[in-house]
């Protein structure tokens, strides 16, 4: 199935470091989202974008959503252990039609936080 | 715990054999989505109920898969004749009615299938 481009697929870094990924995609979404997965786990829900352009904050998380609507970045700062898991983007078209609302994931970044 | 709820969390089968996953959604949410994840990849949509009204189903859904919201509550996700290659995590995600905005789907913590 479509899955969007996610990068980096891994990162190693040291506590206390900034970290960055992003998300692109061929086709224009209308909400963009950001889910951490834990092994064994569902995602959990980080931070939801509704308007090209929003950057929007959540504790030591930034998100924005681009404003070609095609991309999304998310920023972590200060890292630390226990941010390691799996960083899954997400697009979501308008619920209106026959999109439903259902979402359209990134193949994932896995982040692991030396201490 | 309001959550998405989904049981078995894990399921081993021998190939061949039928198994159901049951789907807890948040309360009053009418929206109910079942998605699928295999290893080192992101969850793929399955299939999309609105209330009862099964509205949507991926082509990675084939016939024999099915799945059921009968009274539009808990939803129902069953695999016949199960294969190899429906090992995976198979999730749930809920989400409330909302005009205009989409609404963030709040996943479960999905069910392991292994087939053997």
């Amino acid at each position: 199935g479509q899955q969007l481009n996610q990068s980096p697929q891994s990162m190693f870094i040291q506590e206390g470091e900034d970290v960055s990924m992003n998300c692109t995609s061929s086709s224009i979404f209308n909400t963009w989202l950001w889910y951490k997965q834990d092994p064994g786990e569902g995602p959990v829900l980080l931070i939801a974008l509704y308007k090209a352009g929003e950057l929007t904050s959540n504790g030591r998380l930034t998100a924005q959503f681009g404003i070609t609507r095609k991309d999304s970045f998310l920023n972590i700062s200060a890292s630390i252990p226990s941010d390691v898991g799996i960083y899954f983007c997400a697009g979501q078209l308008r619920a209106g039609g026959t999109s439903y609302g259902k979402l359209t994931f990134g193949q994932g970044t896995i982040l692991t936080v030396h201490p | 715990d309001t959550g998405v709820s989904q049981n078995p969390r894990h399921k081993i089968t021998k190939r061949g054999q039928n198994v159901t996953f049951r789907c807890d959604p948040i309360s009053e949410h009418n929206r109910l989505y079942w998605y699928r994840q295999t290893l080192g990849q992101g969850p793929e949509f399955l299939t999309y109920f609105q209330n009862e009204a099964q509205l949507e189903k991926s082509r990675l859904l084939s016939d024999r898969f099915s799945a059921e919201r009968p009274k539009g509550s808990f939803s129902t996700l069953e695999i016949q004749r199960t294969e190899q290659g429906d090992s995976a995590m198979y999730l749930c995600a809920s989400s409330p009615p909302r005009t205009g905005l989409n609404s963030p789907l709040h996943f479960g913590n999905g069910t392991r299938l292994t087939v053997t």
